[in-house]
Order: structure tokens, then sequence, then C-alpha cells
């Protein structure tokens, strides 16, 4: 069974500063993967998508890479800034049928 | 503006009672789903329907029910065999393989707390 983990669950950051969230799944045969943005009571925003065959994806200041093998796909956010804090979840598919197996979420804090 | 509009924002449901949130989108997207997120928690897969009149169960459907009657609308009923439906809920939909590099869209969600 697929298990997706995000480590770590909480993050605070000066503003400014470049960071990394993780995410790994137990099962490499993914469809595809995407990064969302959820503010506090709000959905999901989706960021980015990668499918399978793809190594990164970029978007302004974030890129997301993938690294299938291990089981592996980082978030990367460039000059972090106070808007950016939210909590951020990763989410693999594992076919078409698009259904999402999630991670628990890193809830970043940016702090001015 | 396109999107998927979720209502209402906030439910109560009473013991015993069976209540149905809504879930309509102006897309064009083929899928539906249903996700339960519960406080610190990922999103669980409820229900999801890739085409009309037809739906398929996720993780966690026992005391749910779903309908797929139009393309746009996917409603979510929560009856009295749920146990502990206070959660958020939220509905998404996306083209899935018509066009896979698409990705998914989600509703603003319904709070559901049982008084």
């Amino acid at each position: 069974k697929q298990e997706v983990t995000q480590i770590p669950a909480a993050l605070s950051v000066p503003e400014g500063e470049n960071l990394v969230l993780n995410c790994s799944f137990t099962d490499s045969a993914i469809y595809n993967l995407q990064w969302f943005r959820q503010d506090p009571g709000k959905g999901l925003t989706s960021l980015l998508l990668i499918q399978s065959s793809q190594r990164e994806q970029t978007s302004g200041r974030l890129n997301a890479s993938l690294d299938k093998s291990s089981g592996r796909s980082t978030l990367y956010i460039a000059a972090s800034q106070p808007g950016d804090s939210a909590t951020y979840l990763c989410a693999v598919s594992m076919d078409s049928s698009y259904k999402l197996i999630f991670g628990s979420g890193t809830r970043l804090l940016v702090r001015p | 503006d396109g999107g998927i509009t979720q209502s209402p924002k906030y439910l109560f449901r009473k013991e015993g009672q069976n209540v149905t949130l809504s879930c309509e989108q102006n897309l064009n997207h083929d899928a539906m789903y249903w996700y339960r997120q519960d406080p610190g928690q990922g999103l669980r897969l409820i229900y999801y329907s890739q085409i009309v009149n037809d739906f398929q169960k996720g993780d966690i459907a026992e005391g749910y029910s779903v309908s797929r009657e139009k393309k746009e609308s996917f409603p979510l009923t929560v009856t009295s065999a749920q146990k502990n439906p206070t959660a958020f809920y939220l509905c998404a939909s996306s083209m899935g393989i018509r066009d896979p590099n698409y990705g998914y869209t989600f509703g603003s969600g319904t709070r559901l707390t049982v008084v």
C-alpha cells in the first residue's frame, strides 16, 4: 500500500531564506506527483504537477523535483516571503484514475 | 470564472441525521472526487467518479453515499452510519486522461460538525 510522508511537519524560517520541503513515497510506480498549497480553512491550490517521466517542474520561485527510483520529491522555494506561509501537501497518483494519496503536509511559517 | 463551488461552507448535523454536501463545477471536467481532511492530517479519498452515472468507493467510503447524474454535479451524503463525521470535506475535479498534464482543481470546502 502506497504511503506518503512529509518531513518536517512544521518549519519556521526568516523572510528571504531559500527552503526545501521533502516528500517521500514507498511505492515508486507512481503515475504523477503533485504539490499543493493550503491556507487555513481553505481548499487546496495546485502548485506543480510532475509526470512520472519528468524530473522537475518550475513555476516562478517554486521548483519541484522527482526521483522515482528513490521515492522522493522536493519542493524548493526561493527567496521565501511571508505570503508563502501555508501548509504544503504532496500527493501521488498511481494510475490514470487520478485518485490521489496525500502526505500529512508541512506547515510553513515565513517570519517577516 | 470557471471553478468548483461547494456549499454550504459550514454545516451542523444532529446525531442520526443525514446531510448532503453540494459540489458543482463548470470546468467541463470528467472526473470528480470527494476527500475528507481531519485536523493535522492529509486528505483521504471517500468516493470518486470518472464519468456520469458511474462512481467508485475510495479508502473511507463507509457511511457515505454519492450520485453523479450530471457531469457538473457530484453531491455527497453523510449518513447516520458515519460515526465520526466531524471533518473538513473537499471536492475536486480533473480532466483525467483527457489531459494528463492538467492536474486537479479543488473547491473551498465544507466544514461539517456534529452537534
